[in-house]
């Protein structure tokens, strides 16, 4: 069974330009999650989808950061503007309804100069 | 205060060495806890995941819950070079919810 698929692996871009990170999940996971890891921290949540309803996107700042998870499978998150601030890794994670344990993709490495 | 408390690292140990990984956290509506292995520019792996408190045993692998004390161990036995990485304790309140994680300890196994 294939694993969470991410892409890119990696990202440069200089900043206020756009971005944009892919995610299909484990076949069959109603839960989509998207978490921010930066440098020597745990993984942080951004988002989560039920399906293709966000049920928690509290810590998402949405001024400049956006998802969409169409037709509950594959999602996307994007920032726009990007700022310097915003260079880590971006992990998707799903996990299969009623369940508590997360399965983790390869991550996005974005780099915002 | 953090949710979750994690050991400061990094660690070194020698290859054979009992290591045992620990962290602390505050909120008791904490039900269910994990383990994550990451490895170098790679996302994390689940290694262990327990509900209760006592302990749950995967072949070198052992993790420990105290919900009394708010407290959860991951304990591994004949460590291995390959056992080198970053392990990050995670804790969840419930099915589907957000994992709240440590702040991850680098281990270093030295051959």
């Amino acid at each position: 069974e294939a694993g969470v698929v991410q892409s890119p692996r990696y990202k440069i871009i200089e900043k206020k330009q756009p971005v944009a990170f892919w995610c299909n999940p484990i076949s069959g996971h109603n839960t989509l999650y998207w978490y921010l890891q930066n440098l020597g921290q745990g993984p942080e949540l951004l988002i989560r989808y039920e399906n293709e309803e966000a049920v928690d996107d509290s810590q998402l700042p949405k001024d400049r950061f956006s998802a969409e998870r169409l037709k509950g499978v594959d999602s996307t998150l994007k920032i726009q503007p990007a700022e310097l601030g915003d260079s880590a890794v971006y992990l998707c994670a799903s996990s299969p309804g009623g369940k508590t344990e997360a399965f983790f993709g390869q991550g996005t490495r974005l780099t915002v100069v | 205060q953090k949710e979750v408390e994690q050991d400061p690292g990094p660690l070194s140990v020698p290859e054979g060495a009992i290591v045992s990984l620990n962290c602390t956290y505050s909120n008791s509506a904490f039900q269910y806890f994990m383990w994550y292995r990451q490895y170098s520019r790679k996302g994390p792996e689940l290694l262990m995941y327990t509900y209760s408190s006592g302990n749950k045993e995967d072949g070198r692998f052992t993790a420990q819950v105290d919900k009394s004390s708010k407290y959860i161990s991951l304990f591994i036995r004949d460590s291995q070079p390959s056992d080198s990485a970053t392990y990050l304790c995670a804790m969840t309140l419930g099915a589907n919810s957000k994992l709240t994680f440590g702040k991850g300890i680098t281990l270093s196994v030295r051959p």
